[in-house]
Protein backbone atom coordinates (compact mmCIF):
# COMPACT_ATOMS: atom_id res chain seq x y z
CA UNK A 1 0.00 0.00 0.00
CA UNK A 2 2.00 3.27 -1.32
CA UNK A 3 2.48 5.85 1.60
CA UNK A 4 2.45 8.51 -0.63
CA UNK A 5 1.28 8.48 -4.41
CA UNK A 6 1.18 10.53 -7.15
CA UNK A 7 -0.59 10.33 -10.62
CA UNK A 8 0.43 10.43 -13.27
CA UNK A 9 4.20 9.08 -13.59
CA UNK A 10 5.06 11.02 -16.89
CA UNK A 11 3.16 13.66 -17.97
CA UNK A 12 4.50 14.83 -21.45
CA UNK A 13 2.39 18.28 -22.88
CA UNK A 14 2.84 21.24 -25.15
CA UNK A 15 3.51 24.58 -24.34
CA UNK A 16 0.82 26.61 -23.35
CA UNK A 17 -1.66 23.45 -21.68
CA UNK A 18 -3.01 23.06 -18.48
CA UNK A 19 -2.51 20.23 -16.46
CA UNK A 20 -2.92 18.65 -13.00
CA UNK A 21 -0.64 16.55 -10.97
CA UNK A 22 -2.74 14.69 -8.00
CA UNK A 23 -1.00 13.19 -4.48
CA UNK A 24 -2.37 11.29 -2.20
CA UNK A 25 -1.21 10.06 1.42
CA UNK A 26 -2.76 7.64 3.67
CA UNK A 27 -0.87 8.05 6.45
CA UNK A 28 -3.04 10.07 8.26
CA UNK A 29 -0.05 13.14 8.36
CA UNK A 30 -1.89 17.04 8.36
CA UNK A 31 0.55 18.51 6.31
CA UNK A 32 1.45 18.35 2.79
CA UNK A 33 4.37 19.26 0.33
CA UNK A 34 5.57 20.04 -3.20
CA UNK A 35 8.73 19.85 -4.44
CA UNK A 36 10.74 20.47 -7.99
CA UNK A 37 13.62 18.52 -8.94
CA UNK A 38 15.01 20.37 -11.76
CA UNK A 39 17.27 19.09 -14.28
CA UNK A 40 20.68 19.53 -12.57
CA UNK A 41 18.73 17.54 -9.84
CA UNK A 42 18.20 20.22 -7.19
CA UNK A 43 15.49 19.94 -4.52
CA UNK A 44 12.94 22.78 -4.16
CA UNK A 45 10.43 23.10 -2.41
CA UNK A 46 6.98 25.27 -3.90
CA UNK A 47 4.60 24.63 -1.71
CA UNK A 48 3.23 23.60 1.96
CA UNK A 49 -0.37 22.90 2.93
CA UNK A 50 -1.20 22.12 6.84
CA UNK A 51 -4.51 20.54 7.50
CA UNK A 52 -5.97 22.18 4.26
CA UNK A 53 -4.05 26.03 5.03
CA UNK A 54 -1.66 27.38 2.80
CA UNK A 55 1.72 27.34 4.86
CA UNK A 56 4.33 27.86 2.41
CA UNK A 57 4.59 29.87 -0.97
CA UNK A 58 7.69 29.94 -2.08
CA UNK A 59 7.83 32.66 -4.91
CA UNK A 60 6.36 29.83 -7.35
CA UNK A 61 5.04 31.86 -10.33
CA UNK A 62 1.11 32.46 -10.33
CA UNK A 63 0.40 29.71 -13.25
CA UNK A 64 1.21 27.70 -10.55
CA UNK A 65 -1.78 26.50 -8.11
CA UNK A 66 -1.94 24.22 -5.35
CA UNK A 67 -5.08 23.00 -4.58
CA UNK A 68 -5.85 21.42 -1.11
CA UNK A 69 -9.60 19.25 -1.06
CA UNK A 70 -8.50 17.71 2.33
CA UNK A 71 -5.90 16.60 4.59
CA UNK A 72 -5.13 13.90 2.69
CA UNK A 73 -4.65 15.07 -0.93
CA UNK A 74 -2.70 18.07 -2.37
CA UNK A 75 -3.11 18.50 -6.02
CA UNK A 76 -1.18 20.81 -8.11
CA UNK A 77 -2.42 22.36 -11.05
CA UNK A 78 0.08 24.31 -13.61
CA UNK A 79 -1.49 26.50 -15.67
CA UNK A 80 -0.18 28.07 -19.58
CA UNK A 81 3.24 25.10 -19.67
CA UNK A 82 6.42 26.87 -20.36
CA UNK A 83 9.50 24.98 -21.50
CA UNK A 84 11.38 25.63 -18.07
CA UNK A 85 8.51 23.91 -16.31
CA UNK A 86 9.88 20.55 -17.20
CA UNK A 87 11.18 18.70 -14.11
CA UNK A 88 10.23 15.94 -11.76
CA UNK A 89 7.43 17.17 -9.36
CA UNK A 90 7.54 15.44 -6.01
CA UNK A 91 4.78 15.81 -3.56
CA UNK A 92 5.52 14.49 0.24
CA UNK A 93 3.78 14.70 3.45
CA UNK A 94 4.50 14.67 7.42
CA UNK A 95 2.79 14.70 10.51
CA UNK A 96 3.68 18.11 11.86
CA UNK A 97 5.93 18.19 15.18
CA UNK A 98 7.14 21.47 15.19
CA UNK A 99 8.12 20.73 11.85
CA UNK A 100 10.64 18.23 12.70
CA UNK A 101 8.40 14.73 11.53
CA UNK A 102 10.64 12.93 8.69
CA UNK A 103 8.40 13.21 5.34
CA UNK A 104 7.59 10.65 3.25
CA UNK A 105 7.70 11.56 -0.65
CA UNK A 106 5.65 10.42 -3.71
CA UNK A 107 7.96 8.70 -6.21
CA UNK A 108 7.85 11.52 -8.70
CA UNK A 109 5.83 12.87 -11.67
CA UNK A 110 8.36 13.35 -14.59
CA UNK A 111 6.53 16.32 -16.64
CA UNK A 112 7.90 17.23 -20.06
CA UNK A 113 7.08 20.42 -22.15
CA UNK A 114 7.75 20.16 -25.56
CA UNK B 1 18.80 28.81 7.14
CA UNK B 2 21.97 27.46 8.00
CA UNK B 3 23.92 25.84 5.53
CA UNK B 4 25.33 22.54 4.98
CA UNK B 5 28.62 21.29 3.12
CA UNK B 6 29.09 17.72 1.66
CA UNK B 7 31.12 15.99 -0.53
CA UNK B 8 30.25 16.37 -4.01
CA UNK B 9 30.98 12.61 -4.48
CA UNK B 10 32.56 9.31 -2.39
CA UNK B 11 33.13 5.67 -3.25
CA UNK B 12 32.92 2.69 -1.28
CA UNK B 13 33.59 -0.89 -1.89
CA UNK B 14 30.72 -3.05 -0.80
CA UNK B 15 30.50 -4.57 2.01
CA UNK B 16 32.38 -2.07 4.16
CA UNK B 17 31.67 0.93 6.46
CA UNK B 18 30.72 4.30 4.36
CA UNK B 19 31.33 7.74 6.52
CA UNK B 20 29.44 10.46 5.02
CA UNK B 21 30.56 13.98 6.54
CA UNK B 22 28.61 16.99 6.93
CA UNK B 23 29.82 20.20 7.97
CA UNK B 24 27.34 23.16 9.49
CA UNK B 25 29.68 25.32 11.08
CA UNK B 26 26.26 27.92 11.55
CA UNK B 27 24.20 25.74 13.28
CA UNK B 28 21.97 27.20 15.90
CA UNK B 29 20.48 25.29 19.05
CA UNK B 30 17.35 24.31 18.06
CA UNK B 31 18.68 23.11 14.74
CA UNK B 32 17.91 19.30 14.66
CA UNK B 33 20.39 17.18 11.96
CA UNK B 34 18.41 15.18 8.98
CA UNK B 35 19.52 12.81 6.79
CA UNK B 36 17.95 12.05 3.83
CA UNK B 37 18.82 9.88 0.21
CA UNK B 38 17.70 9.61 -2.90
CA UNK B 39 17.76 6.33 -4.79
CA UNK B 40 18.11 6.90 -8.81
CA UNK B 41 14.71 7.45 -9.94
CA UNK B 42 12.79 7.31 -7.29
CA UNK B 43 11.87 9.84 -4.32
CA UNK B 44 13.91 11.04 -1.42
CA UNK B 45 13.81 8.76 1.78
CA UNK B 46 14.19 9.72 5.10
CA UNK B 47 17.19 8.20 6.26
CA UNK B 48 18.09 9.79 10.18
CA UNK B 49 17.94 12.80 12.36
CA UNK B 50 19.64 13.85 15.93
CA UNK B 51 20.06 16.92 17.42
CA UNK B 52 22.96 16.48 20.22
CA UNK B 53 23.69 12.51 20.66
CA UNK B 54 24.55 9.83 18.40
CA UNK B 55 21.68 8.10 16.98
CA UNK B 56 21.53 4.73 15.52
CA UNK B 57 18.11 2.97 13.48
CA UNK B 58 18.36 0.31 11.79
CA UNK B 59 19.57 2.09 8.38
CA UNK B 60 22.36 3.96 9.36
CA UNK B 61 24.18 5.67 12.45
CA UNK B 62 24.45 9.25 13.17
CA UNK B 63 27.52 10.56 14.74
CA UNK B 64 27.45 14.35 15.61
CA UNK B 65 30.38 16.48 16.84
CA UNK B 66 30.54 17.54 20.21
CA UNK B 67 30.52 21.40 19.09
CA UNK B 68 27.17 20.50 16.61
CA UNK B 69 29.58 21.94 13.95
CA UNK B 70 29.77 18.55 11.95
CA UNK B 71 28.06 15.54 11.24
CA UNK B 72 28.95 12.03 9.77
CA UNK B 73 26.15 9.21 8.32
CA UNK B 74 27.74 6.33 8.60
CA UNK B 75 26.47 2.83 6.66
CA UNK B 76 28.14 -0.01 8.68
CA UNK B 77 27.96 -2.22 6.04
CA UNK B 78 27.51 -0.51 2.45
CA UNK B 79 25.16 -2.56 -0.68
CA UNK B 80 24.89 -1.44 -3.76
CA UNK B 81 21.24 -0.99 -2.87
CA UNK B 82 22.79 2.11 -0.85
CA UNK B 83 24.12 4.08 -3.74
CA UNK B 84 21.76 6.81 -3.77
CA UNK B 85 22.77 11.08 -3.34
CA UNK B 86 22.65 11.87 0.55
CA UNK B 87 21.47 14.60 1.70
CA UNK B 88 22.30 16.50 5.05
CA UNK B 89 19.45 19.21 6.24
CA UNK B 90 19.34 21.25 9.22
CA UNK B 91 15.49 21.16 10.48
CA UNK B 92 14.94 24.36 12.99
CA UNK B 93 12.39 23.06 15.57
CA UNK B 94 9.11 25.36 15.30
CA UNK B 95 9.69 25.79 11.21
CA UNK B 96 7.10 25.01 9.01
CA UNK B 97 8.80 21.70 8.21
CA UNK B 98 10.21 22.32 4.76
CA UNK B 99 13.60 21.00 3.45
CA UNK B 100 15.97 22.70 2.16
CA UNK B 101 17.80 20.57 -0.10
CA UNK B 102 22.02 21.09 -1.09
CA UNK B 103 23.89 19.44 -3.59
CA UNK B 104 24.33 16.45 -1.14
CA UNK B 105 26.92 13.61 -1.87
CA UNK B 106 26.71 10.99 -4.72
CA UNK B 107 27.63 7.87 -2.98
CA UNK B 108 28.73 5.06 -5.46
CA UNK B 109 29.26 1.53 -4.09
CA UNK B 110 31.21 -0.68 -5.94
CA UNK B 111 31.20 -4.63 -5.91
Amino acid sequence: DTAVSQTPKYLVTQMGNDKSIKCEQNLGHDTMYWYKQDSKKFLKIMFSYNNKELIINETVPNRFSPKSPDKAHLNLHINSLELGDSAVYFCASSQWANGLAEAFFGQGTRLTVV
Amino acid sequence: DAKTTQPNSMESNEEEPVHLPCNHSTISGTDYIHWYRQLPSQGPEYVIHGLTSNVNNRMASLAIAEDRKSSTLILHRATLRDAAVYYCILCRSGNTGKLIFGQGTTLQVKP
